[in-house]
C-alpha cells in the first residue's frame, strides 16, 4: 500500500549547522506534503504546506527562511531546518495526502518522523 | 480562530471499563479524523468520518460525527492495556486555497490491568 518515508528518522547534530529531511511518496504521487512539528506531550502542528513545483505556504509564526522546504517532484518534499539551534530540537512529521484513486482517498499518509537533537 | 478542542487531555483508566474521548471542533468541516500515536511514532489512522451521522468501528473502538454539533466522539468499550496511547483528532478545512488539517491537542490515554 501507499507510504511515505522519512529520513533520516533521527539526527544529532551541533547547534550551528543545517539539518535535511527528506519526506517521499512510496507508489504515489503527491502534489502537496504537509510539514509537521511535534513538541513534547504536546499535539502536532502545521508547519508548512509543500507545493509541488512551487513555493511552500508557510504558517503564521513560522519562519521561512528558517525552515527551507523545497518540493522538487511529485514524490519528494525536504524541509532544510538551518542554522539549527537548541530550541529547534523536535519531532518533525511529514505528510501526504492519500490519491483520490486510492481506497483511502480521503485520509493522510503520515512519514514515520524525524527526532532532531541539537546539541 | 479555528480550534479543535479534545476532552480530556488525560486519561487513565482499569481494564475492562468504558470511556468516550470528545472532539469539538470550532470550523466548518464535513471531515474528521482520528489517529492513535504509540510513544516515538508517527500517527497510525483510525477513522475517517465524511458525514453527518457517520459511525465507524474497529475493534474495542466506535467513532460518531455529528456535524450539526461540530462534535466527534471515540468510544472505547471494555478496554484492554494495549490501547494504551494518545489519540488525536484533526478536522479538514480548506483555507488560503489549500486544504489543512487541524489538529487536537491529543488525548493520552492510559488503560491499567
Amino acid at each position: 500500500g501507499a507510504v511515505v518515508s522519512q529520513h533520516p528518522s533521527r539526527v544529532i547534530c551541533k547547534s550551528g549547522t543545517s539539518v535535511k529531511i527528506e519526506c517521499r511518496s512510496l507508489d504515489f504521487q503527491a502534489t502537496t506534503m504537509f510539514w509537521y512539528r511535534q513538541f513534547p506531550k504536546k499535539s502536532l502542528m502545521l508547519m508548512a504546506t509543500s507545493n509541488e513545483g512551487s513555493k511552500a505556504t508557510y504558517e503564521q509564526g513560522v519562519e521561512k527562511d528558517k525552515f527551507l522546504i523545497n518540493h522538487a517532484s511529485l514524490t519528494l518534499s525536504t524541509l532544510t531546518v538551518t542554522s539549527a539551534h537548541p530550541e529547534d530540537s523536535s519531532f518533525y512529521i511529514c505528510s501526504a495526502p492519500a490519491p483520490l484513486t486510492s481506497h483511502a482517498a480521503d485520509t493522510q499518509y503520515f512519514g514515520p518522523g524525524t527526532r532532531l537533537t541539537v546539541l | 480562530e479555528l480550534k479543535v478542542e479534545q476532552n480530556p487531555l488525560f486519561l487513565s483508566m482499569q481494564e475492562g471499563k468504558n470511556y468516550t474521548i470528545y472532539c469539538n471542533y470550532s470550523t466548518t468541516s464535513d471531515r474528521l479524523y482520528w489517529y492513535r500515536q504509540d510513544p516515538g511514532k508517527s500517527l497510525e489512522s483510525l477513522f475517517v468520518l465524511l458525514s453527518n451521522g457517520a459511525v465507524k468501528q474497529e475493534g474495542r473502538l466506535m467513532a460518531s460525527l455529528d456535524t450539526k454539533a461540530r462534535l466527534s466522539t471515540l468510544h472505547i468499550t471494555a478496554a484492554v492495556h494495549d490501547l494504551s496511547a494518545t489519540y488525536f483528532c484533526a478536522v479538514d478545512t480548506y483555507m488560503d486555497s489549500n486544504y489543512q488539517l487541524i489538529w487536537g491537542a491529543g488525548t493520552k490515554l492510559i488503560i491499567k490491568p
